[in-house]
């Protein structure tokens, strides 16, 4: 299986910019997503294919990233994006999805 | 707009087999890629499979022997059971939708239900 590698978590300050990376152990080509999850709620979709932004979804987030590096930015952070993020790769069967990021707000 | 509800029972004996149902509503299940995730305690999240437009499934090789996905059609669901589990199915189970398994991600989601398996 395609194993994602994400740092447990972050902690910044409103008004920052935020990177948070996954890194795959094979190529996924641009096939990663991201998605945020709430306490209590069900992960919503962010980004798809590396860098394209969901509709609905506000412009301070953003993705990049191939192969095997990717990135969630999100510039500038807000208190509201309190929560975890998960990076998905859809290349390799089966999907798999990251440990989670953990962000919180200073 | 697409709406997924799961159900089920949210307390399953080790060794039975755990079953639950995911209601659309606002799309039809004869369309797209219809799957089941679960989430286990401590974060990790697993896919476990899905039953596409056309009928057919594909399951995650770590539970191919002990994992069914079915629907009806005529009632918009899609099924999942998971048989003979134990306390390590415990986890926060996800119906969620795909335009397109192979490539796209997963852009609805239901609420989820927790599971846990416990005598």
């Amino acid at each position: 299986d395609t194993v994602l590698t994400q740092s447990p978590a972050l902690a910044v300050s409103p008004g920052e910019r935020v990177t948070i990376s996954c890194r795959a152990s094979e190529s996924v080509s641009t096939l990663m997503h991201w998605y945020q999850q709430k306490p209590g709620q069900q992960p919503t979709l962010l980004i798809y294919l590396a860098s394209n932004l969901e509709s609905g979804v506000p412009a301070r987030f953003s993705g990049s990233g191939s192969g095997t590096d990717f990135t969630l930015t999100i510039d500038p952070v807000e208190a509201d994006d309190t929560a975890t993020y998960y990076c998905q790769q859809s290349w390799n069967d089966p999907r798999t999805f990251g440990g989670g990021t953990k962000l919180e707000l200073k | 707009e697409v709406q997924l509800q799961e159900s089920g029972p949210g307390l399953v004996k080790p060794s039975q087999s755990l079953s639950l149902t995911c209601s659309v509503t606002g799309y039809s299940i004869t369309s797209n890629y219809w799957g089941w995730i679960r989430k286990f305690p401590g974060n990790k999240m697993e896919w476990m499979g899905y039953i596409s437009y056309s009928g057919s499934t594909s399951y995650n090789p770590s539970l191919k022997s002990r994992i069914s996905i079915t629907r009806d059609t005529s009632k918009n669901q899609f099924f999942l059971q998971l048989n003979s589990v134990t306390t390590e199915d415990t986890a926060t189970y996800y119906c969620a939708r795909s335009e397109a398994m192979m490539v796209l991600p997963f852009d609805y989601w239901g609420q989820g239900v927790m599971v846990t398996v416990s005598s």
